[in-house]
């Protein structure tokens, strides 16, 4: 079945850019999302990239897609204690209303 | 009131109780999705309903029962649940159109104690 990694922790310092990084396993993935869950809340989505392009940008947030290794990157310029959150990589191969497959999230911490 | 509710944000429940998750997106969606979240692992897919048809029941216990009785709402029905049932059950909604998923868009979760 498909298969979606990160790595658990990840803390930078205030100012700092983060990058939290994400490996698949489906070749037929069609779009990549990254939610952001803030302590209490539920998944906001961030930003996500469609299959065919390798890089998209949005303000502070830069995403790259390695589509040949199957790894997607997120990366948060000047980075706010703000940011501190659990950011969740997830994966469509888009044929219906049930194929959404996340990783475990990456915990960011950033210290001030 | 725009996006995904859910209510309430905390229930705590013992082993022989019944009580039931509320959702309801103002997004004009017709797909609606339960997950369930716990500690160091990933979101599972518990139930998924598009056009208030079920269309995923991912082997979840059949003490767990959704209701989807239109677009705009689904419940989580809950009875004799067991303390690895405590975690956070999140709702979500996207839009399906012509075989193509929308990216989904969740409510803040209710935080479910069972003791």
């Amino acid at each position: 079945g498909e298969d979606v990694e990160q790595s658990l922790f990840l803390s930078v310092r205030e100012g700092d850019s983060s990058v939290i990084n994400c490996t698949y396993t489906d070749s037929s993935s069609t779009y990549l999302y990254w939610y952001k869950q803030e302590p209490g809340a539920g998944l906001q989505l961030l930003t996500y990239i469609f299959s065919n392009m390798d890089m998209k940008q949005d303000q502070r947030l830069t995403v790259l897609l390695n589509k040949k290794d199957k790894h997607l990157s997120l990366r948060i310029a000047d980075t706010q204690t703000g940011d501190s959150a659990i950011y969740f990589c997830a994966e469509s191969d888009q044929t219906g209303a049930n194929n959404l497959f996340f990783g475990t999230g990456t915990r960011l911490t950033v210290i001030p | 009131e725009t996006g995904v509710t859910q209510t309430p944000r905390h229930l705590v429940m013992g082993m022989t109780n019944k009580k039931s998750l509320k959702c309801e997106q103002h997004l004009g969606h017709n797909a609606m999705y339960w997950y369930k979240q716990s500690a160091k692992k990933p979101l599972e897919l518990m139930f998924v309903y598009s056009l208030e048809e079920r269309v995923e029941n991912n082997s979840v216990p059949s003490r767990f029962s959704p209701e989807c009785p239109n677009s705009s709402h689904l419940f989580l029905h809950l009875h004799t649940l067991q303390p690895e049932d405590s975690a956070l059950y999140l709702c979500a909604s996207s839009q399906v159109q012509g075989g193509k998923n929308s990216p989904l868009h969740f409510g803040n979760g209710t935080r479910l104690t069972v003791t």
